[in-house]
């Protein structure tokens, strides 16, 4: 079991360029959340996904993020444009089924815009 | 408004004592609740979870009390072990017709001395 894999781990980039950020989750695994921790905010709920489709996008921040899942070992989280205040460290997560409670995190990607 | 609160940024414990992490909500609709675990540079990683029809679950050296008249639980570790030296969030969840989201406090780092 490979456990929720992300890429880049580190990502730097100047403002205005678009980031793109990956999760494979864990096989079998049906659902899937994005999370962005910063100190000023701790860990937040981005977007989550149920069999791929998006079913809480309320704490996407603005337009410049959107996220995909075209199947179901397969997610990005892009930003575009970037700006210095995305930085922080971006968490995927999955879980079995909506019913289940546990989620299990990929090891975050690491982004700084300067 | 943060729903999920830890009040306590940072604890500091001998090794060998017992470490008491605490943890406040607001939202009586949540019903499960689960502690977590996070090592630098690395995902955040389940320890132990506690349904709110019950107020104590046990895990070896772990433990979480609830109390939920008082809308407060508690991580116990005895005893503490320099390899439990991390950042502690509590979390919680109330099944809604999305599923089962997570809302975390801001954590707590646990030092454990030698």
């Amino acid at each position: 079991d490979a456990g929720v894999i992300q890429s880049p781990r580190h990502e730097v980039t100047e403002m205005g360029q678009e980031v793109t950020l990956r999760c494979k989750p864990i096989s079998g695994h049906n659902s899937l959340f994005w999370y962005r921790q910063t100190m000023m905010r701790g860990l937040e709920l981005l977007i989550y996904f149920n069999n791929n489709v998006p079913i809480d996008d309320s704490g996407m921040p603005e337009d410049r993020f959107s996220a995909k899942m075209p199947n179901a070992s397969f997610s990005t989280l892009k930003i575009q444009p970037s700006e210095p205040r995305d930085s922080a460290v971006y968490f995927c997560a999955s879980s079995f089924d909506r019913a289940s409670y546990e989620q299990y995190f990929g090891p975050g990607t690491r982004l700084t815009v300067t | 408004d943060q729903q999920v609160k830890q009040n306590s940024p940072s604890l500091s414990v001998q090794e060998g004592r017992i470490s008491i992490l605490n943890c406040d909500y607001t939202n009586s609709m949540f019903d499960y609740f689960l502690w977590y675990k996070k090592y630098p540079a690395e995902g955040p990683t389940f320890l132990i979870s506690i349904s709110s029809i019950k107020d104590k679950n046990e895990d070896g050296r772990f433990t979480v009390f609830l109390n939920k008249s008082a809308k407060h639980l508690s991580l116990h570790i005895v005893p503490s072990q320099p390899g439990d030296s991390a950042v502690y969030f509590c979390a919680a969840s109330g099944y809604n017709n999305a599923g089962n989201m997570l809302t975390f406090g801001g954590g707590t780092r646990l030092m454990v001395k030698p």
